[in-house]
């Protein structure tokens, strides 16, 4: 059973500053991981997929990277509709999902 | 651009049967396959089922005994049946598409199921 373990939990930044966000598998999830965002009594969107590929309409500031086990969403400079709660998910397990990593506004 | 409308009653008693509907705009079911996730704060985001044009579904384990999906081509929508609720049921309920074998591309809004 493959568990997907996100860090931090938590995250305080501000606006324009670079935020990174860690999605870790118990095993290699040869790159079907999914990332998605979601925002308070919204549903989650889909940001990326197979590791790196942005989802329609994701703008280029948010970007993915990884492999194996060990994988990172990037956002390069923060804009104010950025803070959310965000998500990765893989195949395996019936589609499971981590427990999520909320950025906040510092 | 595809849409997801969802709907169903919103509050249960314990052993009722939770129903809902989920239709879709701008996207033929005949393609890919649908399913239904929910969201609560004790279990995160958990997948519950899918199905697809054919009839075809696959369930969670953990809920199979309980789950029913079906789908209505004619009307472009599919739906969720999970019998038996209890409280631990309570959550928020996601129809999606799911995309390319394994993430889900479109969401619906999100109905809030409570078992009470």
């Amino acid at each position: 059973e493959i568990v997907l373990t996100q860090s931090p939990a938590t995250l305080s930044l501000s606006p324009g500053e670079r935020a990174t966000l860690s999605c870790r598998a118990s095993q290699s999830v040869n790159n079907y991981l999914a990332w998605y965002q979601q925002k308070p009594g919204q549903a989650p969107r889909l940001l990326m997929y197979d590791v790196s590929n942005r989802a329609t309409g994701i703008p280029a500031r948010f970007s993915g990277s990884g492999s194996g086990t060990d994988f990172t969403l990037t956002i390069s400079s923060l804009e104010p509709e950025d803070f959310a709660v965000y998500y990765c998910q893989h195949l395996t397990n019936w589609y499971t999902f981590g427990q999520g990593s909320r950025l906040e506004i510092k | 651009q595809v849409q997801l409308q969802q709907w169903g009653a919103g509050l249960l008693k314990p052993s009722e049967t939770l129903s809902l509907t989920c239709a879709v705009y701008g996207g033929s079911l005949s393609v890919y396959y649908w399913t239904w996730i929910r969201q609560s704060p004790g279990k995160g985001l958990e997948f519950i089922g899918e199905i697809n044009h054919s009839g075809s579904t696959n369930y969670n384990p953990s809920l199979k005994s309980r789950v029913t999906m079906s789908m209505d081509t004619s009307k472009n929508q599919f739906s969720l049946n999970l019998s038996s609720v209890t409280a631990a049921d309570t959550a928020v309920y996601f129809c999606t598409r799911k995309y390319r074998g394994y993430f889900f591309d479109y969401w619906g809004q999100g109905a809030l199921v409570t078992v009470s």
